[in-house]
């Protein structure tokens, strides 16, 4: 049984970074049938895709966030990560990092973790 | 990129069916027969329901489905239960994004 899990502060001051981390267990991260992605969800509204990594390295971002993100992959952990920068009270989120097919089918996600952006 | 466009709400009775459309346009929905949706309950991670337009993973119920005509999706529920209220998404793959969702609709079992 897959599971993901976020790791990382839950409190972020504006103008920083926001960075996050998700541990994969029961599966493997280079696996070359998947894509491992991060989602967020602002409190009381809609899902937003952040963007997706390939066990490779291989990104795909969202154009409206594109500037500010990276997405890596640490294979010998296991794990991948975000980091999204210069954040504002609009990057307060709950963040759900994702097994997600080529496709962009998900079937596993993490149990999400609520970061807020505040001085 | 603009994402799909979904009613903000719907709502039926118990025992009803009731349809949620998501409505993009030719450089996703009417592009691509990679149309997701995903059922989302308060507090809890989304949940796949339909995956590739009109295909049901394992364990979800028959009283789910899903088609496309053109640029416009849609998930049915027919017999509704009180279970199934709950927030609903729609997703498309995208020639420009990769990936974009709908805004959501909130399902209300009266």
């Amino acid at each position: 049984q897959l599971q993901l899990q976020e790791s990382g502060p839950g409190l972020v001051k504006p103008s920083e970074t926001l960075s996050l981390t998700c541990t994969v267990s029961g599966g493997s991260i280079s696996s070359s049938s998947y894509y491992w992605g991060w989602i967020r969800q602002p409190p009381g509204k809609g899902l937003e895709w952040i963007g997706s990594i390939y066990y490779s390295g291989s990104t795909y971002y969202n154009p409206s966030l594109k500037s500010r993100v990276t997405i890596s992959v640490d294979t010998s952990k296991n794990q991948f990560s975000l980091k999204l920068s210069s954040v504002t009270a609009a990057d307060t989120a709950v963040y759900y990092c994702a097994r997600t097919e080529p496709t962009m089918i998900v079937r596993d996600w993490g149990q999400g973790t609520l970061v807020t952006v505040s001085s | 990129q603009s994402a799909l466009t979904q009613p903000a709400s719907v709502s039926g009775s118990p025992g009803q069916s009731i349809t949620i459309s998501c409505t993009g346009t030719s450089s996703d929905v009417g592009g691509y027969n990679y149309v997701s949706w995903y059922q989302q309950h308060p507090g809890k991670a989304p949940k796949l329901m339909i995956y590739e337009v009109s295909n049901r993973p394992s364990g979800v119920s028959n009283r789910f489905s899903g088609s496309k005509s053109g640029n416009t999706a849609s998930l049915t529920i027919s017999g509704l239960q009180a279970e199934d209220e709950a927030d609903y998404y729609c997703s498309s793959y995208t020639s420009s994004s990769p990936w974009v969702f709908g805004g959501g609709t909130k399902l209300t079992v009266l």
